[in-house]
């Protein structure tokens, strides 16, 4: 299986919105709503911030938001603070029991 | 609390074997998937595979077949990774995740590196 299609990079100043997606294919993102989101500061453990598509946490903030149409996903990362600058990384149920992850996006606050 | 406490970090040299441990605490070990996921050196995540620590059923990343064997001891809420046949691309950093959702994890360990080198 290949792994979910995210962009490099992101970037948006402190207060605005950015959105980040993630591209599958009809046979693992396309075909189920277990899309999850994982924000990654450096030499930290990955941190569960969105399950099931548009589900978060507790404790995670409620400026975080996943969302998908068809085969691909977003993240949606409102009112942008200093410390969400971090890696993301989208994952999705793949069918026959296993998980992909995507390539990693680096969010930058500017 | 909650935690995955992993063991530490190991150096191995090509064609080695290596196992991780990750110990289980504040949840029901048994109710949950463990899954590992490794890192490389300024790279991405990577699913190897999980087991399911009541059964011992395993599910490997067809990358990893063959080479990895993930185990438990419940009667210490432990799991283990052993991956063997070791190269310099195995170098990263090894994590064992649980707990939360269905394929979405909230728990994770914080990481072991493995560093493959002759």
């Amino acid at each position: 299986q290949s792994a979910l299609t995210q962009p490099p990079s992101a970037s948006g100043s402190p207060g605005q919105s950015v959105t980040i997606s993630c591209s599958g294919t009809s046979s693992d993102l396309g075909d189920y709503n277990f899309v999850s989101w994982y924000q990654q500061h450096p030499g930290k453990a990955p941190k569960l911030m969105i399950y099931e598509v548009n589900k978060r946490p507790s404790g995670v903030p409620d400026r975080f938001s996943g969302s998908k149409s068809g085969n691909t996903a977003s993240l949606t990362v409102s009112g942008l603070q200093a410390e969400d600058e971090a890696d993301y990384y989208c994952s999705s149920y793949g069918g026959s029991n296993h998980l992909v992850f995507g390539g990693g996006t680096k969010l930058t606050v500017l | 609390q909650v935690q995955l406490v992993q063991s530490g970090a190991e150096v191995k040299k090509p064609g080695a074997s290596v196992m991780v441990s990750c110990k289980a605490s504040g949840y029901t070990f048994t109710n949950y998937y463990v899954h590992w996921v490794r890192q490389a050196p300024g790279q991405g995540l990577e699913w190897m595979g999980w087991m399911n620590p009541t059964t011992g059923d395993t599910n490997y990343a067809q990358k990893f077949q063959g080479r990895v064997t993930m185990t438990r001891l419940t009667s210490i809420t432990t799991a283990y990774m052993e991956l063997s046949s070791l190269r310099s691309d195995d170098t990263a950093v090894y994590y064992c995740a649980s707990r939360g959702y269905y394929y979405a994890m909230d728990v994770w360990g914080l990481g072991t590196t493995v560093t493959v080198s002759s």
